[in-house]
């Protein structure tokens, strides 16, 4: 079983400060997915990274996958209240074949 | 485009009873669709998945006589629990996958078994 530990699994900022999720596994994986999931719903995707050392920006968030393909992080900038909610990090060994193996979520509250 | 849908979205049924959920891609076919289920304050583990036209493969530890599996066409895939009880009330999630890499979530299913 792969495992993806995410940390940290907490987290309360006040709005305007920056913060930085991690995702890290012992395994490599082909594809690693970063979902946003409010409470009673299904994970919404923000981004998926495939190659080594690949950074994304998304508006305030910016996405980075490991040169191994072991780890990746979401860092976010000047952070908002509309920001508040579930991460969680995904891993697939394979492509759009493979279930996803799901660290164990980051609950972020962005106080105003 | 890439919406997956899921029906019902809440059930509440008595134990002993079985239960269907259903989960169709609405605007793109999905040979391979995923179950999931995610209990409260965890996160999601992956149960199955659906193949087309081809029986499902369960990970370990899900018992596949109890969560039966049907992908009877490319936009739809079916999840039956059978026999419920108390502890199989969960949330669960079904997803497809449009392109390589990419798998969209559909809006879950709460199941209580009273």
């Amino acid at each position: 079983t792969q495992l993806l530990e995410q940390s940290p699994q907490f987290l309360s900022i006040q709005e305007g400060e920056n913060l930085t999720v991690y995702c890290n596994s012992s395994s490599v994986f082909s594809s690693l997915q970063w979902y946003r999931q409010e409470p009673g719903e299904g994970p919404v995707l923000l981004v998926t990274v495939v190659t080594g050392g690949e950074v994304k920006k998304l508006k305030r968030l910016t996405f980075q996958f490991g040169d191994a393909r072991k780890d990746s992080s979401l860092h976010i900038t000047a952070a908002q209240p509309g920001d508040t909610g579930l991460y969680l990090c995904a891993g697939a060994q394979g492509g759009g074949a493979d279930g996803l193996t799901f660290g164990k979520g980051t609950h972020l509250i962005i106080q105003p | 485009g890439a919406v997956v849908s899921q029906h019902p979205s809440r059930v509440i049924c008595k134990s002993g009873t079985s239960v269907k959920i259903e989960c169709r891609s609405l605007d793109f076919q999905a040979t391979t669709m995923f179950w999931y289920r995610q209990f409260p304050k965890q996160s999601l583990m992956l149960m199955a998945t659906s193949n087309e036209g081809s029986k499902a493969t369960y990970e370990q530890g899900v018992e596949k006589d109890k969560f039966l599996i049907n992908h009877a066409s490319l936009t739809l895939s079916t999840l039956t629990v059978t026999s419920a009880h108390p502890e199989d009330s969960s949330f669960y999630i079904c997803s497809a996958s449009e392109h390589i890499y990419e798998q969209y979530f559909g809006p879950g299913t709460r199941l209580t078994v009273t």
